[in-house]
């Protein structure tokens, strides 16, 4: 069946550190892709999303690139900041009935 | 439009007692799905519903869970004889068919502690 794995975290960085969260999956057809952030104390917010090959979503200085020959979608931003401390989950788009897929999230804690 | 509002936001409640759950989709949003987040681990797709039709429901819906959207607006999720495995955060996300990439907006989850 359709999965999605994350690297594990946390991941522990100094403010304007580069940053990358590895995403993959595999999935039957060609699903859209999706980053979903999550604060202390808050609801999941879509971060930024593609629907094909080959197509970039942008966001709050983060990127990633839906990557069919790798199965890949890995998160990255130039230089983090404390405010970017947060859990981020990768998830794909059952295509037909649109149900989400999440991995099992990483936790990101930026230190000053 | 103030999104998707879910109500309780939180519910303790003893094993064996049965609790229900209210989600509010944003408006025009014909697609409205269930999820369930345990500690440390991302959301798990339960069930969701095109207007009032339920066209899916996940293995990890036991037939202690039933959901309805009566009407095609709000949405209800019950357990009935609650156990502790239940514990976890429920999120109710919704959708619109007309988006075409079926992006979901989440409300903000209903954490239920079952002692």
């Amino acid at each position: 069946g359709d999965s999605v794995t994350q690297m594990e975290g946390p991941v522990t960085l100094s403010e304007e550190a580069f940053l990358t969260i590895n995403c993959t999956y595999t999935a039957t057809g060609y699903p859209s892709l999706f980053w979903y952030v999550q604060y202390p104390g808050e609801g999941l917010q879509l971060l930024l999303k593609a629907t094909k090959a080959d197509d970039k979503g942008s966001n709050k200085g983060f990127e990633a690139t839906y990557r069919k020959e790798t199965t890949s979608f890995h998160l990255e931003k130039g230089s983090v900041q404390v405010s970017d401390s947060a859990v981020y989950f990768c998830a794909l788009s059952v295509r037909g009935t649109y149900k989400y897929i999440f991995g099992t999230g990483t936790r990101l804690k930026v230190l000053a | 439009d103030t999104g998707v509002s879910q109500d309780p936001r939180h519910k303790i409640t003893k094993r064996g007692q049965n609790v229900t759950f209210r989600c509010d989709p944003i408006s025009e949003h014909n697609r409205l799905y269930w999820y369930r987040q345990t500690l440390g681990q991302g959301p798990e797709f339960l069930t969701y519903f095109q207007n009032e039709a339920q066209l899916e429901k996940s293995r990890l819906l036991s037939d202690r869970f039933s959901a309805e959207r009566p009407k095609g607006s709000f949405s209800t999720l019950e357990i009935q004889r609650t156990e502790q495995g239940d514990s976890a955060m429920y999120l109710c996300a919704s959708s619109s068919l007309a988006g075409g990439l079926g992006e979901q907006f989440f409300g903000p989850g209903t954490r239920l502690t079952v002692l």
